[in-house]
């Protein structure tokens, strides 16, 4: 079974712009939850996705956005760059959102530079 | 508010034995993860206990406390391959169940 997968895997892109990251789940997985991870900090949860619908959303600008696609895949987007949201981003998808034992599996993240 | 408290970093020798700590507040509990990552990887689940209890899993055991906000993972037999960071996360059900994550211990195995 192919794990998640995450494009691309490096970005750089500078201040001001706006970026896509993709994300596409283990099969039959319907939950996708993204992050952000920065060094020496924890990850650092954006939003959940489960059936299309948006579960959960952390504590982020409204410059973050998601969304998630009827096969489950998801995106996630940041407009108007800033140097701050250099990070690496995690997109992480389970069998069922929420409410369950079922561990997260992570996909290998998308490195963004902002310069 | 929700509060996840780990270690930053400890160091430990190959053979031996470490317990990383977690405590936590959060306005709902719904069960309690650790994950392992290794520097420049994606973490990967260790275990997940929900009960007060230890539980076993080869080389590696993992221990909650509900009543005490509290966990702990146990590392036995410890080899260079342990060097990561360990990160414990908390389902909260106060919270519409999403998952809440403690910044992470980095063990450091010394020969």
């Amino acid at each position: 079974k192919a794990g998640v997968t995450q494009t691309p895997r490096y970005l750089i892109k500078t201040r001001g712009q706006q970026v896509t990251l993709s994300c596409s789940p283990i099969s039959g997985h319907r939950s996708v939850s993204w992050y952000q991870q920065t060094p020496g900090q924890g990850l650092q949860f954006l939003f959940e996705y489960f059936s299309e619908t948006q579960r959960n959303k952390g504590n982020f600008p409204g410059r973050f956005s998601g969304r998630q696609f009827s096969n489950s895949r998801s995106e996630m987007n940041v407009s108007t760059l800033e140097l701050g949201d250099s990070a690496l981003y995690l997109c992480a998808s389970s069998t069922i959102g929420g409410d369950s034992s079922y561990e997260q599996y992570f996909g290998p993240g998308t490195r963004l530079t902002v310069t | 508010g929700q509060n996840i408290d780990q270690p930053t970093e400890m160091t430990a020798t190959e053979g031996a034995i470490v317990q990383i700590n977690c405590t936590y507040q959060t306005s709902g509990f719904n069960g309690l993860f650790w994950y392992q990552q290794h520097a420049g990887e994606a973490p990967t689940f260790l275990s997940y206990n929900v009960l007060d209890g230890l539980e076993e899993k080869g080389r590696f055991s993992s221990f909650l406390s509900r009543s005490k906000g509290y966990s702990y993972l146990l590392l036995k037999e410890l080899q260079m391959k342990d060097s990561a960071s360990y990160l414990c996360a908390v389902r909260d059900d106060g919270s519409n169940y999403q998952l809440i994550w403690g910044a992470g211990t980095k063990l450091i195995i010394k020969p």
